[in-house]
């Protein structure tokens, strides 16, 4: 089955504590992308990958790390997490960056910073 | 920059009513604009999209969107709703050229039976 699979689904963590959510994708897409969804925020992009080793930053980078060492692989680095990181994660993948391709979102993963 | 705007956080209809979710963006030239739905506990599933051509485009699950480019808006409608319809719907945009899909702030659609 074609899928986006992010791990955990379910993260409690204390502050400063570094740690790793991993996304891998199976459908050979060139594209990835990192989301944090807030109430009433929506859901606001972190970083993007265009292919192996092309990484950008999003919207709200800024407390996070990525890398794109592999093509199924794109996972999410917080190196020192803080509260304010506290949030729902989606992960994100497209055959290329173009737009009409669409979008397959894995079912997420919910992080908790205390 | 590309920018989406969901003017209605919740909206509440009673099941067999029409429903339409407003969809406001912002964008240079005509984009690719989208609608997403997210289940409680679910990821985010493709309703529809927009790329160009007619402006009425038909989704999955009986949803249909109308691009009107003069007044910027992408709504979403569905002329009878049901109580699995309720959920939170994000409208997306993403210029041709570009590389991020932006998101409104979501709708919460409550169905009372």
């Amino acid at each position: 089955e074609a899928q986006v699979t992010q791990n955990p689904r379910y993260l409690i963590t204390v502050t400063g504590k570094k740690l790793t959510v991993t996304c891998s994708q199976n459908m050979n897409h060139e594209y990835m992308s990192w989301y944090r969804q807030d109430p009433g925020l929506g859901l606001r992009q972190i970083y993007y990958s265009m292919n192996v080793e092309v990484t950008d930053k999003g919207d709200v980078p800024e407390g996070y790390k990525v890398s794109r060492k592999e093509k199924r692989n794109f996972p999410l680095i917080l190196e020192s997490p803080s509260p304010n990181q506290t949030s729902l994660y989606f992960c994100a993948s497209s055959l290329s960056g173009r737009p009409n391709y669409g979008y397959t979102f894995g079912s997420g993963t919910r992080l908790t910073v205390v | 920059a590309q920018s989406v705007t969901q003017p209605d956080i919740h909206i509440t209809v009673s099941e067999g009513a029409s429903l339409e979710l407003r969809c406001n963006y912002s964008y240079g030239a005509t984009p690719y604009l989208f609608w997403y739905v997210q289940s409680p506990g679910q990821g985010l599933q493709l309703l529809l999209k927009y790329f160009s051509g007619d402006t009425l485009v038909q989704g999955i699950k009986g949803f249909e969107a109308e691009f009107k480019r003069s007044q910027s808006s992408f709504n979403l409608r569905k002329p009878s709703v049901h109580w699995s319809d309720a959920a939170e719907y994000f409208c997306a945009v993403v210029g041709k050229a570009g590389n991020m899909l932006t998101f409104g702030g979501g709708t919460r659609l409550m169905v009372k039976p």
